[in-house]
């Protein structure tokens, strides 16, 4: 168990609609990172904050979003969903930044339909 | 930008065997370099990382792993393989100015035969 959750644990949705992914970090940890797993584009980073403030951004669509809230869990929103977005959503969190070891979740199965 | 390429998809090997997955990185800048293992419908568990000073590194379950500057690899071995060592391994980087995120290779699937 890292100490990361991720809720829910799958999720199958229709095209054109909207999700939210959640994520509490492990305790002490300010940085929470998302990314993507696809069999066709591997894992790739989406989008990272840090103790509230958004850090860095990777290959994150305009039609996803995220935030993080003062009790630092965060939330994931995918909106206007097509079916290649079909993917393995994780989280994961660290201390601060580059060189700590990043403790990811179990992940969302996101299922769209 | 950085990218990592992990040459074998597939590694099929046998108990008590010993395994070598490669890793070659691209990078203009300083990285970090990571190993990940991701067992079947699991997040990733850390393996090992170097940051700086020696060069081989020693991580859980056996592992380690050697950082070659000039060959730009970061190649993960274990001498001996256990069935339980099945599972799928993801190198990756990151720019040691960055925020932290990670640049993952495509991952290799290690299969361990009795």
């Amino acid at each position: 168990d890292s100490g990361v959750t991720q809720t829910p644990k799958h999720l199958i949705t229709a095209t054109g609609q909207r999700v939210t992914l959640r994520c509490s970090p492990r305790s002490g940890d300010l940085s929470v990172y998302w990314y993507q797993q696809s069999l066709d584009q591997g894992l790739q980073f989406l989008i990272q904050y840090y103790n509230g403030e958004e850090r860095a951004k990777g290959n994150i669509l305009e039609r996803f979003s995220a935030q993080q809230f003062p009790d630092l869990h965060s939330e994931l929103n995918l909106s206007s969903l097509e079916l290649g977005d079909s993917a393995l959503y994780f989280c994961a969190s660290s201390v601060v930044g580059a060189g700590d070891t990043q403790y990811f979740g179990p992940g969302t199965r996101l299922t769209v339909l | 930008a950085q990218s990592v390429t992990q040459l074998d998809s597939q590694v099929p090997v046998f108990e008590e065997a010993p395994v070598e997955l490669r890793c070659n990185y691209s990078s203009s800048v300083s990285v970090y370099l990571f190993w990940y293992v991701q067992y079947p419908n699991q997040g990733l568990q850390l393996l090992l990382k170097y940051l700086s000073g020696s060069t081989l590194v020693k991580g859980i379950n056996g592992f380690e792993a050697e950082f070659n500057k000039s060959q730009t690899s970061f190649h993960l071995r274990k001498p001996s393989v256990h069935i339980s060592d099945t599972a799928e391994y993801f190198c990756a980087v990151s720019d040691i100015r960055s925020q932290g995120n990670l640049i993952f290779g495509k991952g290799t699937k290690l299969s361990v035969k009795p």
